[in-house]
């Protein structure tokens, strides 16, 4: 079974600052998915960023962008200029393909708070 | 564009009673459809998911049940819910590939 692991419980951040938020995982498949979601206190549960296991560039979106590193099974999340509005909880998410489905195995979170 | 409806958003329930959460999926035909649970303060756990009508696959033993009667409309069931089941209950959907999941607005289900 896949296991992903946030070491960061909670994490503060000064608005306009950088933050990186870490994701490890631990699996003996090589095609897969990661994800990061971002949960604000309405607790809808939103996309963030995707990465392919096969591509070795860094994924990217606006503000955010990801280490991958595939061999440390390592996947982290960068904040650039973080907002107020980038207070969530964030997840690491893992996607294997299977016969039956593509369920998403989660992180237990980190807890952002970004402050004045 | 795809919408995804869960409701009802709240629900408190005794302790045996019986329960039903609706999700269903607008603007695309035969998704893949999950149930998660997220219990206070921890991550979503995957409950069920199904990739066609009448096709459901369980992750977890649990006092929980689902069903898909329709392909764009998925239930997650209990015949007598145990305090356990308090939680955070979010419907998600895919394209049957490797994309992302979409999560509804979710259920906050309180036991008492």
């Amino acid at each position: 079974a896949q296991t992903v692991t946030q070491s960061q419980p909670e994490m503060s951040v000064q608005e306009a600052e950088t933050v990186t938020l870490s994701c490890t995982y631990d699996t003996s498949e090589n095609n897969y998915y990661l994800f990061w979601y971002k949960q604000p206190p309405s607790r809808q549960m939103i996309l963030v960023i995707r990465q392919e296991a096969y591509k070795q560039q860094n994924a990217t979106e606006n503000r955010f962008s990801v280490n991958f590193q595939k061999a440390a099974k390592s996947f982290s999340l960068k904040i650039s200029d973080s907002q107020l509005g980038d207070t969530a909880m964030y997840f690491c998410a893992f996607m294997k393909h299977s016969n039956s489905g593509y369920a998403l195995n989660f992180g237990k979170g980190t807890s952002l708070l970004v402050t004045p | 564009s795809q919408t995804i409806h869960q409701w009802p958003a709240t629900l408190v329930q005794p302790v045996g009673s019986p329960l039903s959460l609706e999700c269903t999926v607008e603007g695309t035909s035969n998704p893949n459809l999950y149930w998660y649970r997220q219990a206070a303060g921890r991550g979503l756990q995957l409950l069920f998911y199904s990739v066609g009508i009448g096709q459901i696959s369980s992750e977890v033993p649990q006092n929980l049940s689902a069903s898909r009667p329709q392909d764009r409309q998925f239930i997650l069931s209990s015949k007598k819910l145990l305090l356990s089941d308090s939680g955070f209950y979010l419907c998600a959907w895919s394209v049957p590939s490797n994309q992302p999941q979409h999560f509804g607005d979710g259920t906050r289900l309180s036991i008492l």
